[in-house]
């Protein structure tokens, strides 16, 4: 069964860094979509991806995040400048139709020092 | 607005008991979907199961099953004689489906459940 595809499975990085989260969707759905969860705490809804352009995004993802969709495949999560608060772990999610169960990554873990 | 509560922060149970673990959801919208995620602590999501708002059936799948209740916005789930390898969080999840809806997923604050032995 295809999977969703996240790497890497951990990432450490300087604070003030700038962090790419990488994630190769299943290949014929059409939204994606990014979720994060802080260590022991619920998973929350960054932002959802469609027809190349963002169709929702959270109070959470402010200016200092972004998203592209650069070769077709790929989905990746651009973290400008990063702070110890950003250290969680980030799942993304994809489906080919919005009403269907989101298959999900297994997580890149991004711990920032 | 849409919100998922799962008033149950932890709970612990002694193996082959049965539990059930609580969600009650808030939204406006009269067409969404109710999920069940499971997380070991691998870390992974892995999904369990998905409610259309139309369908109140209950559903069972071998020691699992789901309670649905749109009258209290309620979609609560029970392990029937629970294993070691059910300790996991759970999540209970929302997605609204009404037109201009994204399909994203609005989660509660899960449920950490421990089977003892």
């Amino acid at each position: 069964e295809p999977e969703v595809t996240q790497t890497p499975s951990h990432q450490v990085t300087q604070m003030g860094q700038e962090v790419i989260l990488r994630c190769v969707p299943i290949s014929n759905h059409l939204y994606f979509y990014w979720y994060r969860q802080i260590l022991g705490q619920k998973v929350e809804f960054l932002v959802s991806f469609y027809n190349n352009e963002i169709s929702e995004k959270s109070e959470i993802f402010d200016d200092q995040f972004s998203v592209e969709r650069p070769d077709g495949s790929n989905f990746t999560l651009k973290i400008r400048s990063t702070k110890l608060e950003d250290s969680a772990m980030y799942f993304c999610a994809s489906l080919r139709d919005r009403n269907q169960p989101q298959h999900f990554g297994d997580g890149t873990r991004l711990s920032i020092l | 607005a849409q919100k998922v509560t799962q008033a149950q922060t932890e709970i612990s149970v002694v193996e082959k008991e049965d539990v059930t673990l609580d969600c009650v959801y808030e939204t406006r919208d009269t067409t969404y979907y109710l999920f069940w995620y499971k997380q070991p602590p691998s870390g992974e999501l892995v999904f369990l199961i998905r409610r259309n708002s139309f369908d109140e059936q209950n559903e069972i799948s071998g020691r699992y099953s789901w309670n649905f209740q749109k009258s209290t916005s309620s979609f609560n789930f029970t392990i029937t004689a629970s294993q070691v390898v059910d300790s996991a969080v759970y999540f209970c999840a929302l997605s609204e489906s009404g037109s201009g809806n994204t399909g994203k997923l609005i989660f509660g604050q899960g449920t950490t459940l421990q089977v003892k032995p």
